[in-house]
């Protein structure tokens, strides 16, 4: 069964580094999206991605981060210079579909980020 | 604003015990509502939408307009059944999943 394969499962980090948390989606899907869970909280949606563009994005995602599609498999999400708040487990998402019907967003198994 | 609330952190239940799990939102219009799970060591995954009226694993979970809930349930608990759970919504044109806080099923033999 396909699988969003996300990399490294666990990353510790420096405050102030920048730091690339990677993903691949499931092969024939065209929707991406990045999630975080702050330990203890709850599930926050972060951005959407299609067609090499984001689609939507929260609050939480200022300029601080960004995101990619670089070579057509992997889907980045960058933090450009990371604070000790930015730890959590962040999720990678996809889906074959936009919308709400017939809408299933597979997960990847997260990548723990900790800034130190 | 969009909100989904699950007021229990955790639920323990011996094995063959009904359960229900609590999930009641805020949205101004007509959201589609899921309940994802979380084995131990595994990735959320789909459990169930309000879309298709099926039943998965023997949970079932029935949209209440009038009380904008979403509670799930099974009549009979298993053990492996122990997980978490989290309710979520996604809203009238956007794709992004809004999640509750989860609750722990803990079912004990």
């Amino acid at each position: 069964e396909p699988e969003v394969t996300q990399t490294p499962s666990h990353q510790v980090t420096q405050m102030g580094q920048e730091v690339i948390l990677r993903c691949v989606p499931i092969s024939n899907h065209l929707y991406f999206y990045w999630y975080r869970q702050i330990l203890g909280q709850k599930v926050e949606f972060l951005v959407s991605f299609y067609n090499n563009e984001i689609s939507e994005k929260s609050e939480i995602f200022d300029d601080q981060f960004s995101v990619e599609r670089p070579d057509g498999s992997n889907f980045t999400l960058k933090i450009r210079s990371t604070k000790l708040e930015d730890s959590a487990m962040y999720f990678c998402a996809s889906s074959e579909r936009s919308g709400t019907v017939n809408t299933e967003a597979f997960f990847g198994q997260g990548t723990r980020l900790t800034v130190v | 604003a969009q909100r989904v609330t699950q007021p229990e952190k955790l639920l323990s239940v011996f094995k063959g015990a009904p359960v229900e799990l609590k999930c009641n939102y805020s949205y101004s219009g007509s959201p589609e509502l899921f309940w994802y799970v979380q084995y131990s060591r595994q990735r959320l995954q789909l459990l169930l939408r309000h879309i298709s009226r099926e039943s998965i694993k023997g949970f079932t979970a029935d949209l209440n307009k009038g009380e904008t809930s979403f509670h799930l349930k099974k009549p009979f608990a298993q053990e492996e059944d122990s997980a978490m759970y989290y309710c979520a919504l996604i809203g009238f044109s956007t794709d992004k999943l809004i999640f509750g806080t989860g609750t722990r099923l803990q079912v004990f033999p």
